[in-house]
């Protein structure tokens, strides 16, 4: 079975400030992919990134970052200098390889609020 | 490009009824699941549909069922409604597996109600 912890439930920044979501998993294969989605009040996911399990190479998108360490089942999201349209809910989410389907395992996620 | 359309937006039912949502994918995808969002959790995976046929299942009763039209849209069934079922159905769709990359991209949702 797999599963996905994000044990920050609500973090609350000011503007500019820098801040870090952790998402910690579970399972039991070798292959697997991590993905990272955004959640505005909308309500739609936003896809934002996808890892592979056999490419621990650390990630920079813009204010956005990744770092992937398999030694310690970690997948954490770092906002640099945050903004007011970074606040909503994150979600960390995990994805067998071998599934017959792509079925995606979801962490509880993490509501970030970036106040001015 | 449309992107995953989802109807309707909101919907209110009392316990024992049954309801429908409906989903329409992105442009060329095939694939389409179904996700439950009670408020404050994550999503949780309910089925996957592929070529008309229901190809994994998540851990939801025989109450919540789908189907896949041959245009790839979808529709999810659930019968005998609970207090329970109040959540955002999310729906998503992607390429089938091993055909190339395969990120699931997702609707609006439909907020359902039940009193």
């Amino acid at each position: 079975a797999q599963k996905v912890t994000q044990a920050q439930t609500e973090i609350s920044v000011v503007e500019k400030e820098d801040v870090t979501l952790d998402c910690v998993y579970e399972t039991r294969d070798t292959t697997y992919y991590l993905f990272w989605y955004k959640q505005p009040p909308s309500g739609e996911l936003v896809f934002l990134i996808r890892r592979n399990s056999f490419d621990e190479q650390n990630e920079i998108s813009g204010r956005y970052s990744w770092n992937f360490q398999k030694s310690t089942s970690s997948f954490n999201f770092t906002i640099t200098a945050s903004q007011v349209v970074d606040s909503a809910v994150y979600f960390c989410a995990l994805r067998m390889s071998n599934n017959a389907g792509n079925m995606l395992t979801f962490g509880g996620g993490t509501r970030l609020m970036v106040k001015p | 490009d449309a992107g995953v359309t989802q109807s309707p937006t909101h919907l209110i039912k009392t316990r024992g009824q049954q309801v429908t949502l409906r989903c329409s994918p992105k442009s060329g995808h095939d694939t389409v699941s179904w996700y439950q969002q009670a408020l404050g959790q994550g999503p949780q995976f309910i089925f996957q549909y592929y070529e008309e046929e229901e190809r994994q299942r998540g851990n939801f009763p025989d109450r919540f069922s789908g189907h896949q039209f041959p245009n790839y849209s979808s529709e999810l069934n659930v019968n005998a409604l609970l207090l329970g079922d109040s959540a955002l159905y999310l729906c998503a769709s992607s390429l089938a597996v091993g055909q190339g990359r395969n990120e699931q991209f997702f609707g609006p949702g439909t907020r359902l109600t039940v009193l």
